[in-house]
């Protein structure tokens, strides 16, 4: 199985201020048939289900703001989020899905300082 | 939209079905994933399965204990999981799910095992 990894694990934030996380697979998540790279990022606010924020490393799913981008290739990916709100709190994960089982990173924990 | 049925108690060694009926999209154009959170724990993708034609991917883990299924009748998708243990206790989410993204989820459902 592709092994998912992010840092940091948790990640204290102050409304108004830039944050990033870090998401690196253990083998390329390109697809040499299509050139499509298969990285998502999903949002689990406290006592609500997951929520798509970026498909494909850097496609914004429908509704999520432009504060949010995505990037990254190969194994390295990046989750940044411009100016941070409070409503922004919660786990963010990265999961593979170039083959299956798809896996999930262990998620990162972002609340406000 | 993605409605899942209710919380379920269970004792070990018993069995859970849980339902998730689609609406709002063409049932058979996409698949359905199914995805828990343990107490405690991060996401764990569990298996697929198609709504075209019910192929299924399990997680390997899974397998032999788990069974997805479909009914298109009723735009529905099924996971059984069979042999309870504590360890199973977690919100288990289906989400719809085609080849690029899990763009749609459900509310969640609770199971619990205990003795």
């Amino acid at each position: 199985d592709i092994v998912m990894t992010q840092s940091p694990l948790s990640l204290p934030v102050t409304p108004g201020e830039p944050a990033s996380i870090s998401c690196r697979s253990s083998q390329s998540l390109l697809d040499s048939d299509d050139g499509n790279t298969y990285l998502d990022w999903y949002l689990q606010k406290p006592g609500q289900s997951p929520q798509l924020l970026i498909y494909m490393v850097s496609s914004r799913a429908s509704g999520v703001p432009d504060r949010f981008s995505g990037s990254g290739s190969g194994t390295d990916f990046t989750l940044k989020i411009s100016r941070v709100e409070a409503d922004d709190v919660g786990v963010y994960y990265c999961m593979q899905r170039i083959e299956f089982p798809f896996t999930f990173g262990p998620g990162t924990k972002v609340d406000i300082k | 939209q993605l409605v899942q049925s209710g919380a379920e108690v269970k004792k070990p060694g018993a069995s859970v079905k849980v339902s998730c009926k689609a609406s709002g999209y063409t049932f058979t154009d996409y698949g359905i994933s199914w995805v828990r959170h343990a107490p405690g724990q991060g996401l764990e993708w569990m298996g697929w399965i198609s709504g075209y034609n019910g192929d299924t991917k399990y997680k390997e883990k899974f397998q032999g204990r788990v069974t997805m299924t479909t009914d298109t009748s009723t735009n529905t998708a099924y996971l059984e999981m069979r042999s309870l243990r504590s360890d199973d206790t977690a919100t288990y989410y289906c989400a719809r799910d085609h080849d690029t993204q899990a763009d749609y989820w459900g509310q969640g459902t609770l199971v619990i095992v205990s003795a």
